[in-house]
């Protein structure tokens, strides 16, 4: 399978710990994003890499969120202290940069449930 | 106001019929539009991109903008029980770099 990949599937944690995802793009792709979805909302930007390059984050990032991609391949996406409110699905994007073309192919998400 | 708008639906149909999906969008600058089926549990898969105001067609589904009133559409022809999914529409915002979402609509096609 050649598509984005994204580990674990599930994470259920209790408030206060920490998490990490690990996101796997396609691999000529040099722009990795990553999205949390809530139910019955679309999609929201949280942050994208080109290359190993952060060049944007959203407000919605606080301090607690870290993502990081070493030499631009695989990222991780951190969050620490959890809070119920972080219960969403996390997903992650990966696409060719080429202005108005681009097109971003998604994984199947990270689940996490803080209780 | 969200830049882009989808009526959350669910919306119901039988197998067979012509389903009509449709977003409003609010920023003049968006220009480039995308339709994403999503079913349960999975991320988002790429269905459908358009560019200029008009039509494409892809197969049974139809993707229409209407610029001038700020308006997308998209339309699946002879629905079946596999179309059953959330649809998400979907337009670039600030320099190709981030792609705003709508809430998506739900369908649900019974045999």
């Amino acid at each position: 399978d050649t598509g984005v990949s994204q580990d674990p599937r599930h994470k259920i944690t209790k408030r206060g710990q920490n998490v990490t995802f690990r996101c796997d793009p396609i691999s000529e792709h040099n722009r990795l994003y990553w999205y949390r979805q809530t139910l019955g909302q679309g999609p929201e930007f949280l942050t994208y890499f080109q290359n190993e390059a952060q060049l944007e984050k959203s407000r919605l990032l606080s301090d607690r969120f870290s993502a990081e991609r070493p030499k631009g391949s695989f990222s991780t996406l951190e969050i620490q202290r959890t809070e119920q409110g972080d219960s969403a699905m996390y997903l992650c994007a990966s696409s060719l940069s080429q202005g108005p073309n681009e097109k971003l192919f998604f994984g199947s998400g990270t689940q996490l449930s803080v209780l | 106001q969200k830049e882009v708008e989808q009526d959350p639906g669910p919306l119901s149909v039988p197998e067979g019929a012509i389903v009509s999906l449709n977003c409003t969008y609010s920023n003049s600058a968006f220009q480039y539009f995308m339709w994403y089926r999503q079913y349960s549990r999975k991320g988002p898969e790429l269905l459908m991109y358009t560019y200029s105001s008009g039509n494409k067609e892809d197969g049974r589904f139809t993707a229409q903008v209407d610029k001038s009133s700020k308006y997308i559409s998209l339309f699946i022809r002879d629905s079946q029980p596999s179309d059953s999914a959330t649809y998400l529409c979907a337009s670039f915002s600030g320099g190709y770099n981030k792609l705003i979402f709508g809430a998506g609509t739900r369908l649900a096609v019974h045999p």
